[in-house]
């Protein structure tokens, strides 16, 4: 089966701290994600990769930057945590098809970011 | 700009009952997915479509897709109460998947 870890269950930082949440997969796939989920927004994605040092914007990108050194993980910046970060945190994970997933995402366990 | 639309957004069914759950997509895609959330966990996939007229099964659900008209439906069959969860469609576009926002299922006894 696909492991996908997040680092953190729960987090707290205080507002303008750097926030880094940390996502590992054990299953060698080619494409990873960032996505935010919210009451009643579903899920938004934020950032995802599809290749070492690969990145592509997702819909709502601002106040976030992400790093992918390695294949199997995936790192989520928050550069200058403000209140309207607070939100469940997503990482997931999937194999490439040449231009589109053709997997289902196998997701972690998410992090629960509270900024105060 | 891809759109995925979920309803109801909230159902309560009696144990035993019927009921189907609405998927439409707003661009040309043909794979489909849905997802399961249980509260305080995270997703997991149900089922995977991906061609015109696919249907999955398993359990008491059932999933089917319509690329013409850009919609998906998960039927559930006799609900009890293991279904009670939040369940997302999602569509993939470009090495992306946008997902609606979900549906949350409560099965009364």
């Amino acid at each position: 089966d696909v492991k996908v870890t997040q680092s953190s269950r729960y987090l707290v930082k205080r507002t303008g701290e750097k926030v880094f949440l940390e996502c590992v997969q054990d299953m060698d796939h080619e494409n990873m994600f960032w996505y935010r989920q919210d009451p009643g927004l579903g899920l938004r994605l934020i950032y995802f990769s599809y290749d070492v040092k690969m990145k592509e914007k997702g819909d709502i990108p601002e106040g976030y930057s992400v790093s992918r050194e390695k294949k199997e993980r995936f790192s989520l910046i928050l550069e200058s945590a403000s209140t309207n970060q607070t939100s469940m945190y997503l990482c997931a994970s999937s194999l490439y098809g040449g231009g589109s997933i053709r997997s289902p995402l196998h997701f972690g366990n998410g992090t629960r970011l509270t900024v105060t | 700009e891809l759109k995925v639309e979920q309803n109801p957004l909230f159902l309560s069914m009696q144990e035993g009952k019927n009921y189907t759950i609405y998927c439409n997509y707003s661009t040309t895609s043909d794979r489909l997915y849905w997802y399961r959330q249980d509260p305080g966990k995270s997703l997991e996939s149900l089922f995977v479509l991906l061609s015109n007229g696919a249907v999955k099964q398993e359990g008491r659900l059932m999933a089917s897709l319509d690329t013409k008209a850009r919609l998906s439906t998960l039927h559930i069959t006799a609900a009890v109460h293991d279904l009670s969860a939040t369940y997302f469609c999602a569509v993939d576009r470009n090495n992306d998947m946008r997902f609606g926002a979900g549906t949350r299922l409560t099965v009364k006894p």
